[in-house]
């Protein structure tokens, strides 16, 4: 089975530009959660949608972020601007039903860096 | 304020020396409390859930424990190829929506 599907894997880009990263959840999973790892400051919950919807974007640190889940099978988070503070790895995570379990699922993760 | 602690941040063991690490929490209605290995330019990888005080999984030289305010992973004669950072996380919102995770315990097994 796939897991849990992120683009790109490494980003390079410059201060001022916008950045597109992009989540295909595990088939069937209904929650999806955006991290952010960083040394300091570890995983940080970004956002997190249930069925699609987002229940509790708190985390998101500011108005240059946002994320969207048009369909069950899709998530984008964007950064714009981007600054190079925002370096860091960026995980999309999905999880089942609560029948089915609470694991969350990780991909790969996405390596931003803003120069 | 729901927080997550995990000690030490990093461990260098000789191989075959066991150890333990350290995960204490304070949430209110603890949940289930998570483990996870997260190897070097990888995802975190689901290791074990514990619900309840008292409750004990194993996986391999690996061993979850939990007790009402910490829990703890014990690593059993460990190999090289068990280094790893470690990571528990617990639910910290009314529900299983809202995972937060500790820092992680990053550790070293040398042959």
């Amino acid at each position: 089975d796939a897991g849990v599907i992120q683009s790109p894997r490494h980003e390079v880009t410059e201060m001022g530009q916008e950045v597109t990263l992009r989540c295909k959840p595990i088939s069937g999973h209904n929650s999806l959660f955006w991290y952010r790892q960083t040394m300091m400051r570890g995983l940080e919950l970004l956002i997190y949608f249930n069925n699609n919807v987002p229940i509790d974007d708190s985390g998101m640190p500011e108005d240059r972020f946002s994320a969207k889940m048009p369909n069950a099978s899709f998530s984008t988070l964007k950064i714009q601007p981007s600054e190079p503070r925002d370096s860091a790895v960026y995980f999309c995570a999905s999880r089942g039903q609560s029948l089915s379990g609470n694991t969350i699922y990780f991909g790969e993760g996405s390596w931003l860096t803003v120069v | 304020e729901d927080q997550v602690t995990q000690s030490p941040e990093a461990l260098r063991l000789q191989e075959g020396e066991s150890s333990s690490l350290n995960c204490s929490y304070t949430v209110s209605g603890l949940r289930g409390l998570f483990w996870y290995r997260q190897d070097p330019g990888k995802g975190p990888e689901f290791l074990f859930t514990l619900y309840s005080a008292g409750e004990e999984k194993e996986k391999e030289r690996l061993k979850a424990t939990l007790t009402k305010k910490e829990s703890f992973l014990h690593i059993t004669a460990p190999k090289p190829e068990d280094s790893a950072t470690y990571l528990c996380a617990v639910p910290t919102s009314g529900g299983y929506q809202k995972v937060t995770f500790g820092i992680g315990t990053k550790l070293q097994v040398i042959p």
